[in-house]
């Protein structure tokens, strides 16, 4: 079975300091993709990145990296130079081929509080 | 480019009524997921389309039911409601079912059952 492991209930990172947001993950299936989303207080999803289990260099996007470790299972979410915006509720999401549903499974979230 | 929009945005019922949510996506996408986010939690899924004309069940799906219109539409019936449907449920979309497909998510509606 699929799982998604998020050990931080809740961070936080002072204005303008780089944060990592840790994420772990267990799965059987050889080719499958990592994400993360950003669910501000109003709610919605926001998708911000990316990472495929065959993909050997480190997906970014902005101030979003992915640190990826195959072996150690793990895709740690680094967000640079914090900003209040990023305040926010972080999920750690995957998506395995064995699932024919191809559904998300999510991780129970990280509150990050940004702080001025 | 309204991306996946859901109707309505709150809604309260009281046990045993009836109601449906809609959703609707302008991307062309083929696959469409409904999904319910209880407190403290991530997202679990309840039924999913892998493409029109297709439905199936996921994760928790009892006590709904869904209906794939067409492609731009993916609804979500709860025949009789009970508390513990109380929830915020998403409508997802994505281009299909590959793992390198992200979802597109709708604004939610934030459901209230008494």
């Amino acid at each position: 079975a699929q799982k998604i492991t998020q050990t931080q209930p809740g961070m936080f990172v002072q204005e303008k300091e780089a944060v990592t947001l840790d994420c772990t993950y267990d799965t059987s299936d050889q080719s499958y993709g990592l994400f993360w989303y950003k669910q501000p207080s109003s709610g919605e999803m926001i998708f911000l990145i990316y990472q495929g289990s065959y993909d050997e260099q480190n997906a970014t996007e902005g101030r979003y990296s992915l640190n990826f470790q195959k072996a150690r299972k793990s895709a740690n979410l680094v967000i640079s130079a914090s900003q209040l915006g990023d305040s926010a509720m972080y999920f750690c999401a995957m998506r395995g081929e064995a699932d024919s549903s191809y559904k998300l499974i999510f991780g129970s979230g990280t509150r990050l509080l940004v702080r001025p | 480019n309204a991306g996946v929009t859901q109707t309505p945005k709150f809604q309260v019922l009281k046990t045993g009524q009836s109601m449906t949510l809609q959703c609707a996506q302008d991307m062309n996408h083929n696959s469409m997921y409904w999904y319910r986010q209880d407190p403290g939690m991530g997202l679990r899924l309840i039924y999913y389309s892998a493409s029109e004309g297709t439905t199936d069940k996921g994760e928790v799906p009892n006590g709904y039911n869904v209906s794939r219109l067409n492609k731009r539409e993916f609804s979500l019936r709860l025949e009789s409601a009970a508390p513990s449907q109380t929830s915020v449920y998403f409508c997802a979309s994505s281009r299909g079912q590959g793992t390198y497909n992200e979802q597109f998510f709708g604004p939610g509606t934030r459901l209230t059952v008494l």
